[in-house]
């Protein structure tokens, strides 16, 4: 069965462009989770969704990042008026369960967006 | 802080076993340890998790302390394909739920020698 996926899998944008990056998960997947892994850096939480309801976005950098699931499948993750330090991977991940402990995340290969 | 302690990198001989080790002093009770590893150009591959008890799985063992402030994730014969970072995870479970949340490290990064 096919597994996650992401596109665009590199995306460049100038400073001040928007862009909108998409996560097809695993089909019936429940939970989706997008990251963000800066070069060297282990991969940081960004927000989550359960069905087509964000739970947390706690992770969002700024009021410049925004994401959506609605109607529990597809996911896409926008980002308004790019700066360079939205540079990096930006990853989706997505588990079968929901609630105590999902257990295995299954993830993408990542975006990786450049703004130059 | 809800990061865990790993080693910056770590060598090994191809067939030998390694045993990565990984200090989450500050973990409650509810708290799961999980094990992803992540190689070049991928996304993270999930490894192994764990509460309290050991556990195995087809890739990996997990040994875990008794007092849960450290754990071991054990890969019984290397190979080459197993060079990667590896990270340790605690996944917060406060209130005795959770939707799975990682915080990830900086990981340990595995060398594997033919």
């Amino acid at each position: 069965g096919a597994g996650v996926s992401q596109s665009p899998r590199y995306k460049v944008a100038k400073r001040g462009q928007d862009v909108a990056l998409r996560c097809d998960p695993i089909s019936g997947h429940v939970s989706l989770f997008w990251y963000q892994q800066a070069l060297g850096q282990g991969p940081e939480f960004l927000t989550y969704f359960q069905n087509e309801a964000q739970l947390d976005k706690s992770g969002l950098p700024s009021d410049r990042f925004f994401a959506e699931r609605p109607e529990g499948s597809v996911s896409t993750l926008k980002i308004q008026r790019t700066q360079q330090e939205d540079s990096a991977v930006y990853l989706c991940a997505s588990s079968l369960a929901s609630g105590a402990s999902v257990g295995e995340q299954y993830f993408g290969p990542g975006t990786r967006l450049t703004v130059t | 802080d809800a990061k865990t302690t790993q080693p910056n990198s770590m060598e090994s001989n191809e067939e030998e076993p390694v045993h990565l080790p990984c200090n989450h002093s500050t973990i409650s009770g509810t708290d799961y340890i999980h094990w992803y590893r992540q190689l070049p150009s991928q996304g993270p591959e999930y490894v192994i998790h764990g509460l309290t008890s050991n556990v195995n799985n087809r890739m990996a063992s997990l040994a875990i302390a008794e007092d849960r402030k450290s754990s071991t994730l054990i890969l019984h014969r290397a190979t080459l394909r197993d060079a990667a970072v590896y990270y340790c995870i605690r996944e917060a479970n406060a209130g005795g739920t959770s939707y799975g949340k990682l915080t990830f490290g900086q990981g340990t990064i595995l060398t594997v020698h033919p």
